[in-house]
């Protein structure tokens, strides 16, 4: 099956700061997902980006589907960016299903 | 305009016990799907549903059961609990024909099951 590789796995940064999120997958997929799950546990779909450059405020995404990964990137983060943000492939015409990769654990301090 | 929901929120059972987990969804989608979420790992497909009256197996089936009667229902069965199945399980569901809705997946809130 896919295999999904997250980096880094943890980040720390200062309120404000920018950070780029990476997800490589071991074969190519045509249903990429981005989810944060907050500190409460809540996962919320970020984007649904199999391909190009999406924005949303100050989340933007670029998935390179013909070298198999996909990058987000938050900006000016504040605190309640932390949580863990995963990355999930998958094909579609199989049920949607999709692999998760073990996600990016982010915390943003004062 | 509830989404996905999750009963019940919280359960300990103990080792052989069997329980149920609901999940409801109001968006008219025809997948659903079931994962459980360890410490330290990504979320795992448990089995999941291409539309009513129809099941298959995930990534790691064994020790589950479900079922999909109704369109807007999934049920994850446990018929006799194991420490392993200690976890969080989440309920996700997607894409709408009526719609033409993408194949964005929305989650549940979870259910915390702790098997002592």
């Amino acid at each position: 099956g896919i295999q999904v590789e997250q980096s880094p796995p943890d980040l720390i940064l200062q309120e404000g700061a920018n950070s780029t999120l990476r997800c490589n997958f071991s074969d190519s997929v045509n249903n990429l997902q981005w989810f944060h799950q907050n500190p409460w546990g809540q996962l919320i779909n970020l984007f649904y980006i199999p391909s190009g450059t999406k924005q949303n405020g100050r989340l933007s995404a670029t998935t390179v589907a013909t070298e198999r990964y996909s990058l987000l990137y938050i900006s000016s983060s504040q605190t309640t960016d932390s949580g863990v943000y995963f990355c999930a492939g998958g094909i579609t015409g199989t049920a949607s299903k999709l692999t998760f990769g073990t996600g990016t654990r982010l915390q943003v301090t004062l | 305009n509830a989404g996905v929901t999750q009963t019940p929120k919280f359960r300990v059972l103990k080792t052989g016990q069997s329980m149920t987990l609901l999940c409801a969804q109001d968006m008219n989608h025809e997948y659903m799907y079931w994962y459980r979420q360890d410490p330290g790992m990504g979320l795992r497909l448990i089995h999941y549903s291409v539309g009513e009256g129809t099941t298959a197996k995930g990534e790691v089936p064994d020790g589950y059961n479900v079922s999909r009667l109704k369109k807007q229902n999934f049920l994850l069965g446990l018929e006799s609990a194991a420490p392993s199945q200690t976890s969080v399980y989440f309920c996700a569901s997607s894409y709408s024909m009526s719609s033409g809705s993408s194949e964005t997946q929305y989650f549940g809130p979870g259910t915390r099951l702790l098997v002592l």
